[in-house]
């Protein structure tokens, strides 16, 4: 049971564009939200998160939203540069839980 | 730059051969959890344990895996009698306190353990 989807697979955006990467969700429980950042080889960072009680944060180039009424949230790269290739995972958390449910994955490409 | 740190990166196992996947924390960490990752797949939560403890391992199969964190040396994520089916990236995690109780996302990951089952 995917309770985190990422619809898009791939992602490929010109360096200095914006990068717009969507996840849904389905369970209600869930309350805090984040994005990791993975590299080949390497094990998932995370990049940036955000309370069930905010829809907004922003962090230099990195912004998520967060529309609860339709599940969904969104993270903004602007602007995109060569070193943001890589994959995104979007990822929830219920409240005072420790497990995470992550989704598959976008893979974001940064052309020159 | 102590980081999380598991070994082996890569095993190749046959069919029926034991897996095993060791995790050191990042230093002053107890909090430990396995994820694995089958190919395109998000990470899926398997285990969460603290020294000497399991916490909770409602994602762990039923057979053939466990998992334990003494209270010297590292974590171990143990496979017997290994199918193809487990080939998978098996990631390792830390935290200085219990999941995200700090909300900060602070879960530290390593580079990950790539079982391949032939």
């Amino acid at each position: 049971d995917q309770q985190v989807k990422q619809n898009s697979p791939s992602l490929s955006v010109q360096e200095g564009r914006i990068s717009i990467l969507n996840c849904d969700y389905t369970n209600s429980m869930f309350d805090y939200f984040l994005w990791y950042k993975k590299y080949p080889a390497e094990g998932p960072t995370f990049l940036i998160s955000i309370s069930s009680i905010k829809d907004k944060n922003e962090d230099g180039r990195f912004t998520v939203f967060l529309n609860k009424s339709a599940k969904h949230l969104s993270l903004h790269i602007v602007p995109s540069q060569p070193g943001d290739s890589a994959v995104y995972f979007c990822a929830a958390s219920e409240v005072d839980d420790y497990k995470l449910s992550f989704g598959a994955g976008t893979t974001v490409t940064v052309r020159a | 730059n102590a980081g999380v740190m598991q070994n082996p990166r890569h095993l190749v196992r046959r069919r029926g051969q034991e897996a095993r996947l060791r995790c050191s924390p990042m230093k002053g960490h107890s909090h430990v959890y396995w994820y694995r990752q089958l190919p395109e797949e998000g990470l899926k939560f398997m285990v969460y344990l603290q020294k000497e403890n399991i916490i909770d391992e409602s994602g762990m199969p039923k057979e053939r895996f466990s998992a334990e964190f003494p209270k010297e040396g590292p974590s171990i994520l143990r496979i017997q009698q290994v199918v193809r089916g487990d080939s998978a990236a098996y990631f390792c995690a830390s935290s200085p306190l219990p999941g995200l109780a700090n909300k900060t996302g602070e879960l530290f990951f390593g580079e990950g353990s790539r079982l391949t089952v032939l």
